[in-house]
């Protein structure tokens, strides 16, 4: 089973700040990895995929990047609705084994 | 614009099975590489994928969680049913349906929470 490790586990950062979270996998995923935005009471929102591609309707300032184990994402100057927990997901051998991270939480400064 | 909306009961017993159901629109669970999930989220935990049904009726479960789910399809009701047998307190969490893509999971229903206790 692949195993992904999401940090840090908590980001305080200002408004107007870059925030950089980090994904990594236990191997390879290829550039099968997701990227999901979840606020308080809301349910997931599909922010990356492909390991670099937005989502229809996501901003620019979100962007992603990395292969193989490795992948980060970039938010280049955080909004007030930027603060939220975010997932990466790998999708390379699924179904049936698809594993999320344990989430990084973004908070304000 | 898709749509999905879960429901089912908020409380169940230790030991109970639980049912819940799926509806969604705006998409047809008919389409070729079309798929409904479920995915469910412990209070303050992370997010963990138990099953999805494909439009040909492939089915795939969870290994950590097979013997315990039983995924189903209405096409003509657009609905899905997810059953979990031997509930426990673990099993505690906000369960959500999800339309499935490409093996992206691009729309999420709002989830319903479900509480394990007696």
């Amino acid at each position: 089973e692949i195993v992904m490790t999401q940090s840090p586990a908590t980001l305080s950062v200002s408004p107007g700040e870059r925030a950089t979270l980090s994904c990594r996998a236990s191997q390879s995923v290829s550039s099968n990895l997701a990227w999901y935005q979840q606020k308080p009471g809301q349910a997931p929102r599909l922010l990356i995929y492909g390991a670099s591609t937005r989502a229809t309707g996501i901003p620019a300032r979100f962007s992603g990047s990395g292969s193989g184990t490795e992948f980060t994402l970039t938010i280049s100057s955080l909004q007030s609705e930027d603060f939220a927990v975010y997932y990466c997901q790998q999708y390379n051998n699924w179904p049936p084994r698809s594993t999320f991270g344990p989430g990084t939480k973004v908070d304000i400064k | 614009q898709i749509t999905l909306k879960e429901s089912g009961p908020t409380l169940v017993k230790p030991t109970q099975t639980l049912t819940l159901t799926c509806t969604f629109s705006g998409f047809s669970l008919s389409t070729s590489g079309v798929g409904v999930g479920w995915i469910r989220q412990p209070p303050g935990k992370a997010l963990e994928w138990l099953a999805l049904i494909y439009w040909n009726d492939d089915k795939r479960y969870s290994p950590s969680l097979k013997s315990r789910l039983t995924i189903t399809k209405d096409t003509s009701k657009n609905q899905v049913v997810l059953t979990m047998t031997n509930m426990d307190p673990v099993d505690t969490a906000t369960y959500y349906c999800a339309n499935i893509a490409a093996r992206l999971i691009p729309h999420w229903g709002q989830g319903t929470l479900v509480t394990v206790s007696s």
